[in-house]
């Protein structure tokens, strides 16, 4: 079973400048999640989608990121525009269903990430 | 405060010791309780979870959860080189469908 895959691995940038990431799930995953990840520091969850509607974007800053998920698949996730503080590990995962109704823990499915960083 | 607290480390160890990571959490609500794998410039990936309180072995993985006192344990025995990695812990709520996660302890084992 192919993993979740993620590109670009490494993306340099400037500040101000814009960056978009691309993320796709595994097969069947309904569920699919965005985390920032600074050095140092554990996943942070950015957003989570359920097929294509968004489940929780509560800590993604809108001013400057956004992210979409067409057709319940593939997702992107831009920043525009970026700042110092945006450096870190974009992480994308999967799980089977994530929602709360399901009232159990569906394993998250991580990629290897893009490794950002703005100078 | 975070929701879920861990040991800083880094930690460093030799070949065969057994190991002892630990985090702490706050919400109530938690339900499941996880952890995670992650080496070097790769993503974390699942090792365990646990369900409410009590022990789950998986070979020389040991995870335990106190609900009482909020505590959080993996139990490394005869911890190998390969074992080095970041270990983060994390918990999941079910009624709000996400996880939070530990900023994780870096473990180095030496030959």
């Amino acid at each position: 079973e192919a993993g979740v895959a993620q590109s670009p691995r490494y993306k340099i940038i400037e500040k101000r400048q814009s960056v978009a990431f691309w993320c796709n799930p595994i097969s069947g995953h309904a569920t699919l999640y965005w985390y920032q990840q600074i050095l140092g520091q554990g996943p942070k969850l950015l957003i989570q989608f359920q097929n294509n509607g968004v489940v929780d974007d509560s800590q993604l800053p809108k001013d400057r990121f956004s992210a979409e998920r067409l057709k319940g698949v593939d997702s992107t996730l831009k920043i525009q525009p970026a700042k110092l503080e945006d450096s870190a590990v974009y992480l994308c995962a999967s799980s089977l269903d994530g929602l709360a109704s399901s009232l159990s823990y569906n394993e998250q499915f991580f990629g290897p990430g893009t490794r950002l960083t703005v100078l | 405060q975070k929701e879920v607290e861990q040991d800083p480390g880094p930690l460093s160890v030799p070949e065969g010791a057994i190991v002892s990571l630990n985090c702490t959490y706050s919400n109530s609500a938690f339900q499941y309780f996880m952890w995670y794998r992650q080496y070097s410039r790769k993503g974390p990936e699942l090792l365990m979870y646990t369900y409410s309180s009590g022990n789950k072995e998986d070979g020389r993985f040991t995870a335990q959860v106190d609900k009482s006192s909020k505590y959080i344990s993996l139990f490394i025995r005869d911890s190998q080189p390969s074992d080095s990695a970041t270990y983060l812990c994390a918990s999941f709520n079910t009624n709000a469908g996400k996880s939070t996660f530990g900023d994780g302890t870096t473990l180095t084992v030496k030959p």
